[in-house]
């Protein structure tokens, strides 16, 4: 089956700083998604981005298909944007691939 | 619009009894899919529905079954509950089922 890497598995930032998360995916893919899982499990949908960029306020999200892979940029980050973010990819059009998540912490 | 909402929010069951998770997708969707989360890793695939029909399994046994109502709301159904099945039970709606999925709050299953 398909193969979803993410990097760094942790990450401990100080308020304000910026980070950049990759995902790398072994195939080609009709979804790729990201997610946001806060401390109660919630799974909230960042970004849908098959290929392309997009951005949504302090978020933003670069896949290249052709190389695989996924960047989801964060700026100025704030302390309630800890949390685990997930990539999961889609190949056959009917169920999600997850990556094992990296660990963000944003200290005060 | 209500998102996509399940029910319980947490459950203690023993091993080797059976118990029932509900999901209500997004009004307008019909595909739901069921993933399973383990403590410390991503959420693994477990069923898709799309207008009732089954439409992928992952790899777990066959404890493991859902259905889909006409409604498109839908339950997953673990038998002989065993201790590695405690786990966050996620479920997720879109539209078509070939993407932009959107998550509940999850069931929390506790097999003691």
């Amino acid at each position: 089956g398909i193969q979803v890497e993410q990097s760094p598995p942790d990450l401990i930032l100080q308020e304000g700083a910026n980070s950049t998360l990759r995902c790398n995916f072994s195939d080609s893919v009709n979804n790729l998604q990201w997610f946001h899982q806060n401390p109660w499990g919630q799974l909230i949908n960042l970004f849908y981005i098959p290929s392309g960029t997009k951005q949504n306020g302090r978020l933003s999200a670069t896949t290249v298909a052709t190389e695989r892979y996924s960047l989801l940029y964060i700026s100025s980050s704030q302390t309630t944007d800890s949390g685990v973010y997930f990539c999961a990819v889609d190949l056959s059009g009917s169920r999600l691939t997850f990556g094992e998540g990296t660990q963000l912490t944003v200290n005060p | 619009d209500a998102g996509v909402t399940q029910s319980p929010t947490h459950l203690i069951k023993t091993r080797g009894q059976h118990v029932t998770l509900r999901c209500s997708p997004i009004s307008g969707h019909k595909s739901v899919s069921w993933y399973q989360q383990v403590l410390g890793q991503g959420p693994q695939f477990i069923f898709q529905y799309y207008e009732k029909e089954e439409r992928g399994r992952g790899n777990f046994p066959d404890r493991f079954s859902a259905r889909q109502f006409p409604n498109y709301s839908s339950e997953l159904n673990v038998n002989a509950l065993l201790l590695g099945d405690s786990a966050l039970y996620l479920c997720a709606s879109s539209l078509t089922g070939h993407y932009g999925y959107t998550f509940g709050s999850g069931t929390r299953l506790t097999v003691v």
